[in-house]
């Protein structure tokens, strides 16, 4: 089944301690992508990647990280967490291009940072 | 820089009945797709329907048809024969084909569409 993966799905952790959140997809996508969202916000995108070893910032990157060092997978990683970035955060896959006619989300992981 | 607007941030619609959720979008691009997704309660992101700049013919997927007015840059979705399972957050969404970003989606702030009996 094609599907994007991410662990963990619920966080509660405490400010500055260091998490990661994984994400991993079975399509073969080269488009990868972490958003963040908030209430009356929508979306915002945080850091996408067009293939491996190649990423770069969206709209809200601060306070995070990412890499891509296999093509299947994208962790997320917030060194310092704060309160602030208390959010939904949802991974995404596509091809690029004419060929992404759609996005593949996976199913979110709420993080609460005290 | 592209942007998307929806101006409804609540709607009630009764079972069976079509319901239209708004969205207009800003963009200079001339090659560009637009996206809907359904957000039920339980947080996962639901696609629903694409149309791309170029398609001459109005997407439809079922129950959910795009009603895309290009010179009006409006996508707005329609719903027909509501359910009460229609009830959720439905986001509009763009993506710029020929950028550097090419695959980003830029979101609207979504549309709280609740089904009532």
């Amino acid at each position: 089944e094609a599907q994007v993966t991410q662990n963990p799905r619920y966080l509660i952790t405490v400010t500055g301690k260091k998490l990661t959140v994984t994400c991993s997809q079975n399509m073969n996508h080269e488009y990868m992508s972490w958003y963040r969202q908030d209430p009356g916000l929508g979306l915002r995108q945080i850091y996408y990647s067009m293939n491996v070893e190649v990423t770069d910032k969206g709209d809200v990157p601060e306070g995070y990280k990412v890499s891509r060092k296999e093509k299947r997978n994208f962790p997320l990683i917030l060194e310092s967490p704060s309160p602030n970035q208390t959010s939904l955060y949802f991974c995404a896959s596509s091809l690029i291009g004419l060929k992404a006619d759609t996005q593949y989300f996976g199913p979110g992981t709420r993080l609460t940072v005290l | 820089a592209q942007k998307i607007t929806q101006t409804q941030p609540g709607m009630f619609v009764q079972e069976k009945e079509a319901v239209t959720l708004d969205c207009t979008y800003d963009t200079s691009d001339q090659s560009y797709g637009l996206f809907w997704y359904k957000q039920p309660s339980s947080g996962e992101m639901i696609f629903l329907i694409y149309q791309g700049s170029y398609d001459e013919q109005n997407a439809t997927e079922g129950r959910y048809s795009l009603n895309f007015q290009k010179a009006r840059k409006s996508a707005n979705l329609v719903i027909s024969a509501s359910q009460l399972g229609d009830s959720a957050m439905y986001f509009c969404a763009m993506r710029e084909v020929n950028t550097g970003t090419a695959s980003k989606l830029t979101f609207g702030t979504g549309t709280r569409l609740q089904v009532t009996l």
